[in-house]
């Protein structure tokens, strides 16, 4: 089966610009996670959403948005990219919703995006 | 605060030799405590994780795990290092909220392990 897909692999833009990143969860997995890697650093969570909806939200400001679709693949929008923005975007998937969550999630290899 | 903390940047080990990976966190309530493995350019693989039960949990690739509910600790383990372990690890801690029905997964700030032979 397939792991969890990231699209595109690497990205640049420079600032001021807007971006979309893609995930595909596992098949079968209803919940989909956001988190932003800066180098030398842990992922820090951005968004959670479960069956198209959005169930948590970390300390970024509104220039992040998220969508999830009916085939619960999802979309991270970045608008008004900054320096500080340039880092490795994670998507992770797992089966059960926020409060059962005590399954693991599953993570693709990230999106790397830099801005010049 | 609810954070997690792993004090050491990086843990150097002779393969062959046990090693420990330290994790420590700050939660509300009974936490749920996971361990990730990274290797370079790639995403995070799932190693262990506690929910409940016996405080020695085993994972993937021959390691295991400690939860000290006393000393708020959850120290990654393998009794004989090998080289390919060597990789960056994440301990993790999910957080809920309490007042939504959302959650989130807080992450420490990684400890890289490197293996000499």
């Amino acid at each position: 089966d397939a792991g969890v897909t990231q699209s595109p692999t690497h990205l640049i833009k420079t600032r001021g610009q807007q971006v979309t990143l893609r995930c595909s969860p596992i098949s079968g997995h209803k919940s989909v996670s956001w988190y932003q890697q800066v180098l030398g650093q842990g992922p820090q969570f951005i968004f959670q959403y479960y069956e198209k909806e959005e169930r948590g939200r970390g300390n970024f400001p509104d220039r992040f948005s998220a969508r999830q679709f009916p085939n619960y693949s999802s979309e991270l929008n970045v608008n008004a990219l900054l320096l500080g923005d340039s880092a490795l975007y994670l998507c992770a998937s797992s089966l059960q919703g926020p409060l059962d969550s005590n399954q693991p999630q599953h993570f693709g290899d990230g999106t790397r995006l830099s801005i010049l | 605060a609810q954070s997690v903390a792993q004090p050491e940047d990086q843990v150097n080990v002779a393969e062959g030799n046990p090693l420990t990976v330290k994790c420590t966190y700050s939660v509300s309530g009974n936490p749920y405590l996971f361990w990730y493995v990274q290797y370079p350019n790639r995403g995070l693989q799932f190693l262990l994780k506690y929910i409940t039960g016996d405080n020695l949990v085993k994972g993937s690739y021959g390691f295991e795990a400690e939860f000290n509910k006393s000393q708020t600790s959850f120290h990654l383990k393998k009794p004989s290092a090998l080289v390919s372990d060597s990789a960056l690890y994440f301990c993790a801690v999910r957080v809920l909220s309490l007042y939504s029905s959302a959650s989130k997964i807080i992450f420490g700030s990684g400890t890289r392990l490197s293996i000499r032979p």
